[in-house]
């Protein structure tokens, strides 16, 4: 059972912004551990969109952005486009754990 | 360009044993962590088990302790899986993943393989 939870689904039109939640604990999230953001395309591997909550790696659109505040986070998809119809998930650390946790994941549908 | 390419998954009865490889390339593999993620049919991502570069340090979730040992090769440039006293439940896509060192000094996972599935029934 995950320790991090994510809304099971979003969907929004083309260009629409979408958020995606990521609700954590003073464990993990609020702890001050960073939070990563990764994509997982039908039948493919994750793909690191954001990580240390906000930064994005090299080929990332700019359109993927991330944020942290207290015990939660959150991955905003501002211009929403077809191809990010995917599984999103949020990942930190949790130290009571002592384990890397994810989130429970959320569908992205595009409308 | 990095590459993860793992290797070893298939059918396995309960209780059996299997070992995964994850062959990389594209960087300095010993300078580097290494982790495994997997992910049951239909669910999310679970970690599974992770090992430092340079000292080989090596961390597993509750859920595999004792049975899974993580080790890697620098001199082949892989990473291996020992899963032993295999379950219905360990039933799943293995991933391997290479892990970088933030500016924050903390972990996250920035290439992953094309994942291998490993089924655990009789």
């Amino acid at each position: 059972q995950s320790v991090l939870t994510q809304p099971p689904s979003v969907s929004g039109a083309p260009g629409q912004r979408v958020t995606i939640s990521c609700t954590g604990s003073s464990s993990n999230i609020g702890a001050g551990y960073d939070v990563q953001w990764y994509q997982q395309l039908l039948g493919t591997a994750p793909k690191l969109l954001i990580y240390g909550n906000s930064n994005r790696p090299s080929g990332a659109p700019d359109r993927f952005s991330g944020s942290k505040s207290g015990t939660s986070a959150s991955l905003a998809i501002t211009g929403l486009q077809a191809e990010d119809e995917a599984e999103y998930y949020c990942q930190s650390y949790d130290s009571s754990l002592s384990s890397y946790v994810f989130g429970t994941g959320t569908k992205v549908t595009v409308l | 360009e990095v590459q993860l390419l793992e290797s070893g998954g298939g059918l396995v009865q309960p209780g059996g044993s299997l070992r995964l490889s994850c062959a990389a390339s594209g960087f300095t593999f010993n300078n580097y962590a290494m982790s495994w993620v997997r992910q049951a049919p239909g669910k999310g991502l679970e970690w599974v088990s992770a090992i430092s570069g340079g000292v080989g340090s090596t961390y597993y979730a509750d859920s595999v302790k004792g049975r899974f040992t993580i080790s890697s090769d620098n001199s082949k440039n892989t990473l291996y899986l020992q899963m032993n006293s295999l379950r219905a439940e360990d039933t799943a896509v293995y991933y391997c993943a290479k892990y970088t060192l933030s500016s924050s000094s903390q972990y996250y996972f920035d290439y992953w393989g094309q994942g291998i599935l490993v089924t655990v029934s009789s």
